[in-house]
């Protein structure tokens, strides 16, 4: 039973360029949650999505930064015009349905990022 | 605002021996606290929770205590293993589902 896949591994981008970042969440969980590490920081919450739906985007930057999660296929965390602030380590993790706080959430092993 | 706190940001511990990872937290909404454990290059993994109505959770050789009026949990490692080095990450749940607030982390190294 794969795990949580995250692709790319590394991806470097210049300035003003678009990265797209990909995680297929384990076999038969449907919902997804995206975090971000900055450097020498804990993981932040991003975005929270079920198949089709944003459930909560609280932690989303309110420019540049979009996710979706369609009917088929991985979940996608879109960074527009990145800027090298945006240089970080992004994790997508997912858990099974009906997920409650004790829920165990299974994590990918990230995309870092870098912006040059 | 830094919900849950790590203050250690480093912990040397003897093989063998009992390891303690500290952290306090200022959300008293938090339903559940969790204990991640990451190894470089890779994703966290999930480790042991504790409910905000309970003081102590058991888990083989990992038990983690929770004093809610000091505001203050603790994860406990008995006996230190090597490969028990790794950053360990507190962290508060209170959105019902895995909205959860982590710490900075602590870094824990076992000495053979």
């Amino acid at each position: 039973n794969a795990g949580v896949m995250q692709n790319p591994r590394h991806l470097v981008r210049r300035r003003g360029q678009e990265a797209r970042l990909r995680c297929s969440p384990m076999k038969g969980h449907s919902h997804v949650y995206w975090y971000r590490q900055l450097p020498e920081e804990g993981l932040k919450f991003m975005v929270y999505l079920q198949k089709e739906n944003i459930i909560d985007e609280s932690g989303m930057p309110k420019e540049r930064f979009s996710a979706e999660f369609p009917k088929e296929g991985p979940s996608i965390l879109r960074i527009q015009q990145v800027v090298r602030g945006d240089s970080a380590a992004y994790f997508c993790a997912s858990s099974p349905p009906k997920p409650t706080g004790n829920t165990e959430a299974f994590f990918g092993q990230g995309t870092r990022l870098t912006v040059v | 605002d830094q919900q849950v706190k790590q203050n250690s940001p480093s912990l040397s511990v003897q093989e063998g021996r009992i390891s303690i990872l500290n952290c306090d937290y200022t959300n008293s909404m938090f339903d559940y606290f969790l204990w991640y454990k990451k190894y470089p290059a890779e994703g966290p993994t999930f480790l042991i929770s504790i409910s905000s109505i309970k003081d102590k959770n058991e888990d083989g050789r990992f038990t983690v205590f929770l004093n809610k009026s000091a505001k203050h949990l603790s994860l406990h490692i008995v006996p230190s293993q090597p490969g028990d080095s790794a950053v360990y990450f507190c962290a508060g749940n209170s959105g019902g589902y895995q909205k959860v607030t982590f710490g900075i982390g602590t870094k824990l190294q076992v000495i053979p």
